[in-house]
This record gives structure tokens, C-alpha cells and sequence, in this order.
């Protein structure tokens, strides 16, 4: 079974502050990603990477970054937390091609007061 | 850009009852790949099913859909609900020239009652 881990599973952070939600793979995928799912809306990419050192942006990138420093972990980062930020995080992974399932970590429950 | 629609964003149906939740999209590109994910209350994502061939139909735990190129549909269905089948529904695209994104539908939530 694909194991993405994802940590911390809840988080609550101050507007302003610094954030940074970590995922790690076991699958050897070299395809990572990071949603957010927020109600009425559903799972909106923010950032992906097609392996070690390389990052693109999704959809909805502002206000995030993200990092690869292997093939195993893949962080998103919120420089400057803002409330509209508090969502559930899910890291994913998948093989290449478009074709390939892709493998949900837990998720992240982000609150920013 | 590539999107994908999902209408309904409540269903709501009786136990027995068929099941049909829409899916379309829209992509540049000649050969996408469509998914169908179920969410489980506090669980993640997972597939339910998968496809990429015009018209054939695809099956998978009761449930089937089938590509449609012509009307790019993805429509899922399923002839009799079950209770176990109350969940989070996303219809999925992937498609691209060399840089593979998949972009969810917003969802449909799906409610069988007794």
C-alpha cells in the first residue's frame, strides 16, 4: 500500500506567522502535490513537483511555497499566515504520466487566528 | 486553462435508488485522462476509477462511468445505492502536452438514506 505521510495533522498558527507543513513518501513517485480542500470549493491544487529540486505552481499559489529537497519530501510553506489560509492541507503523490493514481496523505488541519 | 465541472454539489437519494453524478471538462488536449476519487467522512481521497478510451465503460465496486470524448462527460453511475456509498465525490482530469496536473471538480457530496 502507498504510504504519504503527512505531519503535523493539526496545526494552529498566528496570523503573520511562518508555517510549514511537511509530507514524505515511501512510494518512490516522482510526482508530489499539495491541495487544499475547503468547502464548496474541493480540492484546489497549490503547488506540485516532478522530483527532487523542481517546483511549479497550481492553480492557487499566492501566499505559498513549496520545496523539494528529495525524492521523499515535499513542503509547503506560508511565509505570512493569513486567517483565509485556514483550510485542510492534503500532500499526494503519483507515478509520471497521466495516467498514474495518485496516493493521499491524512491531511492537514491548518486554523490561523 | 483545464477544468473540470461537477454540477451537483448535494445529492441526496433513497437506498435502491440509481445513482448518477455528472462530470465534465474541458481540456486543449486530444487525449485526457479522467478519474473518479471518493472521500469517506475523515478519510482521504481515493480512486474508485479511471479512463482514458472514448466511449468504453469502466467498472469498479458497483460503480461505472464511460468517457465521452464528443460531450467531454465522465459521468458516474451506479444502478442501486447503498448506504455505504454516502461520501465526497471528485471527478479528476489529467491532461497535458508533457506537464501532468490533476485538476479536481469542486465535488459532490452524496447522502443515501434509508
Amino acid at each position: 500500500e502507498a504510504a504519504v505521510t503527512q505531519s503535523p495533522r493539526n496545526k494552529v498558527a498566528v496570523t503573520g506567522g511562518k508555517v510549514t507543513l511537511s509530507c514524505n513518501q515511501t512510494n518512490n513517485h516522482n510526482n508530489m502535490y499539495w491541495y487544499r480542500q475547503d468547502t464548496g470549493h474541493g480540492l484546489r491544487l497549490i503547488h506540485y513537483s516532478y522530483g527532487a529540486g523542481s517546483t511549479e505552481k497550481g492553480d492557487i499559489p499566492d501566499g505559498y511555497k513549496a520545496s523539494r529537497p528529495s525524492q521523499e519530501n515535499f513542503s509547503l510553506i506560508l511565509e505570512l499566515a493569513t486567517p483565509s489560509q485556514t483550510s485542510v492541507y492534503f500532500c499526494a503523490s503519483g507515478g509520471q504520466g497521466g495516467n498514474t493514481e495518485v496516493f493521499f496523505g491524512k491531511g492537514t488541519r491548518l486554523t490561523v487566528v | 486553462g483545464d477544468s473540470v465541472t461537477q454540477t451537483e454539489g448535494l445529492v441526496t437519494l433513497t437506498e435502491g435508488l440509481p445513482v448518477m453524478l455528472n462530470c465534465t471538462y474541458q481540456t486543449i488536449y486530444s487525449n485526457p485522462f479522467l478519474f473518479w476519487y471518493v472521500q469517506h467522512l475523515n478519510e482521504s481521497p481515493r480512486l474508485l476509477l479511471k479512463s482514458f478510451t472514448d466511449n468504453k465503460r469502466t467498472e469498479h465496486q458497483g460503480f461505472h462511468a464511460t468517457l465521452h470524448k464528443s460531450s467531454s462527460s465522465f459521468h458516474l453511475q451506479k444502478s442501486s445505492a447503498q448506504l455505504s456509498d454516502s461520501a465526497l465525490y471528485y471527478c479528476a482530469l489529467s491532461a497535458s502536452s508533457g506537464s501532468w496536473q490533476l485538476i479536481f471538480g469542486s465535488g459532490t457530496q452524496l447522502t443515501v438514506m434509508p
